[in-house]
């Protein structure tokens, strides 16, 4: 059974920095892309990033180029989502999301969201 | 502002059939036969219903069918259900450098 198992929640205070996690199992962990989606409270979904954990390749909105960094550990079959320096506007839940396939363009498994709350 | 533009809420009774429009661009919607759907119920993660504009996951009810023309893509969900109130939202490929675009979300209520 495909499962992708996210990190649990974070409080942070401005400034700090986080890493946020997304296990896969189930697969082949290196064979597909997982990507990050952010939704704000009350909002819609974004898409952020993608990585392709086989060989690391990374693409990001350019909404979030240099906001935040994708890196994927293929030893431990695990993708994260860093940030640096967090502002208050972090503030949200993210989910991690496999592509289908190489060349697929949707996202069929999901994981269940770490909620990121940012606040002083 | 969202890429896809969706309808902020949609209603419907139990038993009838409801769509979900999605308008986009000949650079995603219009130039691609790559739209998806997702249905999201509250504090839940999101869940493929729709791929390629018109096909449906193993374990999808067949109430669900989806369809485009132009630059507009469709959900539509026939026989509804109280089940299937929740948020929906489009995606697309896109041409431009975001690779993929969502749209802004629809509240289905089942009246």
């Amino acid at each position: 059974e495909v499962q992708l198992v996210q990190s649990g929640a974070e409080v942070k205070k401005p400034g700090e920095s986080l890493k946020i996690s997304c296990k896969g199992s189930g697969y082949t962990f290196t064979s597909y892309w997982i990507g990050w989606v952010r939704q704000m409270p009350g909002k819609g979904l974004e898409w952020m990033g993608i990585i392709y954990p086989g060989d690391s390749d990374t693409r990001y909105s350019p909404s979030f180029q240099g906001q935040v960094s994708i890196s994927a550990d293929k030893s431990i079959s695990t993708a994260y989502l860093q940030w640096s320096s967090l502002k208050a506007s972090d503030t949200a839940m993210y989910y991690c999301a496999r592509r289908a396939g190489y060349n697929y363009h949707y996202f069929d498994y999901w994981g269940q969201g770490t909620l990121v709350t940012v606040s002083s | 502002q969202s890429a896809l533009t969706q309808p902020a809420s949609v209603s419907g009774s139990p038993g009838q059939s409801i769509t979900i429009s999605c308008t986009g661009t000949s650079s995603d919607v219009g130039g691609y036969n790559y739209v998806s759907w997702y249905q999201q119920h509250p504090g839940k993660a999101p869940k493929l219903m729709i791929y390629d504009v018109s096909n449906r996951p193993s374990g999808v009810s067949n109430r669900f069918s989806g369809s485009k023309s132009g630059n507009t893509a469709s959900l539509t969900i026939s026989g509804l259900q109280a089940e299937d109130e929740a948020d929906y939202y489009c995606n697309s490929y896109t041409s431009s450098s975001t690779f993929w675009v969502f749209g802004g979300g629809t509240k289905l209520t089942v009246l």
